[in-house]
């Protein structure tokens, strides 16, 4: 069974840096892609970064490009987040997910951004 | 970006009685090797998103079989045969054959 697990989130101040972990279980780390997505309070599902199993292979959202960088470690079946200079519109909830389709979800990580 | 638009927004649903949630894409989920990439997911209240449907119809392991999923191109349909009380929470589908992915807005589905 696929277990993902975030750590990490907290409260930072605008122009802040936060690095969200993911610690995998449960399957082949290496062997699979994995996503960031977020949630605002009371808001949609919003797409993050996606990272392919051997890192060859990044994208981004617009609305993070060039702030954040999504990072895998295969050998400790790691996933991170770097977010550097954050804004109040990176709160959120964060989820680490499992495969191309999104097909596994972890419990996510809240990350507060204010002064 | 391809934009994933979602109707209705929200649902009430009588217990027993069926529920439909449309979604239509900016632009065609069909890829070259002849599947259409959309996804539906589940949020019930306070809970991680979970898969329900990957490439249109087709059911995660788990999935009840009241829930199933149709369309083609640009435009998709997740029904729900009889609305049990687990199933309130919100609905979004999903693209995953452009990028940036994109959600629909989410329809959030209530008992009556």
């Amino acid at each position: 069974e696929v277990q993902l697990v975030e750590s990490g989130g907290g409260l930072v101040q605008p122009g802040g840096s936060l690095r969200l972990s993911c610690a995998a279980s449960g399957f082949t780390f290496s062997s699979y892609s994995m996503n960031w997505v977020r949630q605002a309070p009371g808001k949609g599902l919003e797409w993050v970064s996606y990272i392919s199993s051997s890192s060859s292979t990044i994208y981004y959202a617009d609305s993070v490009k060039g702030r954040f960088t999504i990072s895998r470690d295969n050998a400790k079946n790691l996933l991170y987040l770097q977010m550097n200079s954050l804004r109040a519109e990176d709160t959120a909830v964060y989820y680490c997910v499992h495969g191309y389709s999104l097909d596994s979800w972890g419990q996510g990580s809240l990350v507060t951004v204010s002064s | 970006d391809v934009v994933m638009t979602q109707s209705p927004l929200s649902l009430p649903v009588t217990l027993g009685q069926p529920a439909s949630i449309s979604c239509r894409s900016s632009q065609s989920l069909v890829y070259s090797d002849g599947n259409t990439y959309l996804n539906w997911f589940q949020q019930r209240p306070g809970q991680s998103p979970r898969r329900l449907i990957y490439k249109v119809s087709n059911r995660d392991s788990g999935v009840p079989d009241r829930f199933s999923g149709s369309g083609s191109g640009t435009d998709f349909t997740l029904k729900i045969s009889r609305v049990e009380a687990e199933d309130v929470g919100v609905y979004y589908c999903m693209q995953d054959i452009h990028w940036p992915r994109t959600f629909g807005q989410g329809t959030k589905l209530e008992v009556k």
